[in-house]
C-alpha cells in the first residue's frame, strides 16, 4: 500500500515570496491533515480536512496560509508571503474517516531566507 | 488549552539498560498515540492507546495509559542502538482526531 506522498521534499525561498506544497494521501483515507514542525518541537496541526471540507483550521495563520482539497483527495498548502519564522518541516498526514492512526508523509523542509 | 509535556526531553543511555519516558497531559482524553521520528525522517506510528489501563507492547517497547492520572509511559527494556530516535506522544483532543503533540524525547543509546 502506497504511503502519503508529498512534494517537493525541500524548498528554499526568500522572505515575502510565495510557496506551495502538495500532498497525496493514502488511497481511501477521507481525512487529511497539515502539520508544521519547527526544529526541535513536536508537530502542530494547521488544518484538518474531511473529504473536501475543512474540519478545523483554528491554528492556521489565515493572513498568509491557505489550503485546499478540492476533489477530496490531493491537497495543497500555500504560504504567501513567507516569513522567516515559517522555516519548518510541513507534514501531511491522513487517516481513514478521522478515526485511528494518522499516517505521515515524508514532509517538505522549507527554509525562508 | 491542552498541554502535553514529555519528560525527559533528552535521554542518553547505554545498551542493555531499561528506562521510561513520561507523557503528561492537562485535560481529559482517553486516546493517546506514540510516534517515533528518526533524524530527517517523518513520523512512524508505534502505539495507539484507546482506553484507561491500555497496555501495548512491541519488541522492547511497551506503552501504557492512565487516563485518571493523565499520564502515559513508554518503557524501553534492554535498549539497543537501533532504538535511538525522537519519541513523541500525541493526545487526541476531544476525540476529534485533533492531535496535540508533546515536545519529543530525544533518545540516544550508546553501545
Amino acid at each position: 500500500e502506497a504511503g502519503v506522498a508529498q512534494s517537493p521534499r525541500y524548498k528554499i525561498i526568500e522572505k515575502r515570496q510565495s510557496v506551495a506544497f502538495w500532498c497525496n494521501p493514502i488511497s481511501g483515507h477521507a481525512t487529511l491533515y497539515w502539520y508544521q514542525q519547527i526544529l526541535g518541537q513536536g508537530p502542530k496541526l494547521l488544518i484538518q480536512f474531511q473529504n473536501n471540507g475543512v474540519v478545523d483550521d483554528s491554528q492556521l495563520p489565515k493572513d498568509r496560509f491557505s489550503a485546499e482539497r478540492l476533489k477530496g483527495v490531493d491537497s495543497t498548502l500555500k504560504i504567501q508571503p513567507a516569513k522567516l519564522e515559517d522555516s519548518a518541516v510541513y507534514l501531511c498526514a491522513s487517516s481513514w474517516r478521522g478515526y485511528g492512526t494518522q499516517y505521515f508523509g515524508p514532509g517538505t523542509r522549507l527554509l525562508v531566507l | 488549552e491542552l498541554k502535553v509535556e514529555q519528560n525527559p526531553l533528552f535521554l542518553s543511555m547505554q545498551e542493555g539498560k531499561n528506562y521510561t519516558i513520561y507523557c503528561n497531559y492537562s485535560t481529559t482524553s482517553d486516546r493517546l498515540y506514540w510516534y517515533r521520528q528518526d533524524p530527517g525522517k517523518s513520523l512512524e506510528s508505534l502505539f495507539v492507546l484507546l482506553s484507561n489501563g491500555a497496555v501495548k507492547q512491541e519488541g522492547r517497547l511497551m506503552a501504557s495509559l492512565d487516563t485518571k492520572a493523565r499520564l502515559s509511559t513508554l518503557h524501553i527494556t534492554a535498549a539497543v542502538h537501533d532504538l535511538s530516535a525522537t519519541y513523541f506522544c500525541a493526545v487526541d483532543l476531544g476525540g476529534a482526531q485533533k492531535l496535540v503533540f508533546g515536545q519529543g524525547t530525544r533518545l540516544t543509546i550508546n553501545p
